[in-house]
């Protein structure tokens, strides 16, 4: 069965630097996602992605975070300066269709750690 | 407004009993209501989701439970097993880009 995979699946970074976190959506899905979730809390949206470009963002989705589709299979999330409270697990998704319906799928997750 | 509203925060259930989790919403635009189930350590994994268009729908163990009038959704768990100890989090989408609003979790244990 066809599944989003991340990497790494532990960051752990200095604040202040920048760290690219990275997702393969599945193959024949258009629309991708980054969502994340601080510890011990809800997960919660921080943009979509749809042919090319940015189509929906967060307000926590500011100027310091970036995201790229460089070829056919990746898609990135940047964190261009860290800060400590960036802190949480960055969850990729995307969507397709299944059994149906459009549905989201989300990958394992990559945890990010900024000391 | 976009916020949705789940509860309770954790639930204790024996093995064998019905675990119930409810959400509601406020943005009527809301339109397609997903459940997640989340192991510790994993991402979400989707369980099962409804539209507005019905009032329940039934997947082996796990039903939803719609109810628009009152904008409100909640999730049964029949026959409850300690495999089902995780956390769900109910959602909620609309718009193009069908960006997920996710409820605050439920944590749920399944007594053996």
């Amino acid at each position: 069965e066809p599944e989003v995979t991340q990497t790494p699946s532990h960051q752990v970074t200095q604040m202040g630097q920048e760290v690219i976190l990275r997702c393969v959506p599945i193959s024949n899905h258009l629309y991708f996602y980054w969502y994340r979730q601080i510890l011990g809390q809800k997960v919660e949206f921080l943009v979509s992605f749809y042919n090319n470009e940015i189509s929906e963002k967060s307000e926590i989705f500011d100027d310091q975070f970036s995201v790229e589709r460089p070829d056919g299979s990746n898609f990135t999330l940047k964190i261009r300066s860290t800060k400590l409270e960036d802190s949480a697990m960055y969850f990729c998704a995307s969507r397709g269709w299944a059994g149906g319906s459009y549905e989201q799928y989300f990958g394992p997750g990559t945890r990010l750690t900024v000391t | 407004q976009q916020q949705v509203k789940q509860s309770p925060q954790s639930l204790i259930v024996q093995k064998g009993g019905i675990s119930i989790i409810n959400c509601a919403y406020e943005n009527t635009a809301f339109d397609y209501f997903p459940w997640y189930q989340q192991f510790p350590g994993k991402g979400p994994a989707l369980l099962i989701a409804i539209r507005p268009d019905v009032s329940e729908k039934k997947e082996g163990r796990f039903t939803i439970s719609f109810n628009k009038s009152a904008k409100q959704f909640s999730l049964h768990i029949m026959d409850s097993q300690p495999g089902d100890s995780a956390t769900y989090f109910c959602a909620a989408s609309s718009g193009s880009a069908r960006q997920l609003t996710f409820g605050s979790g439920t944590q749920l244990t399944v007594l053996p």
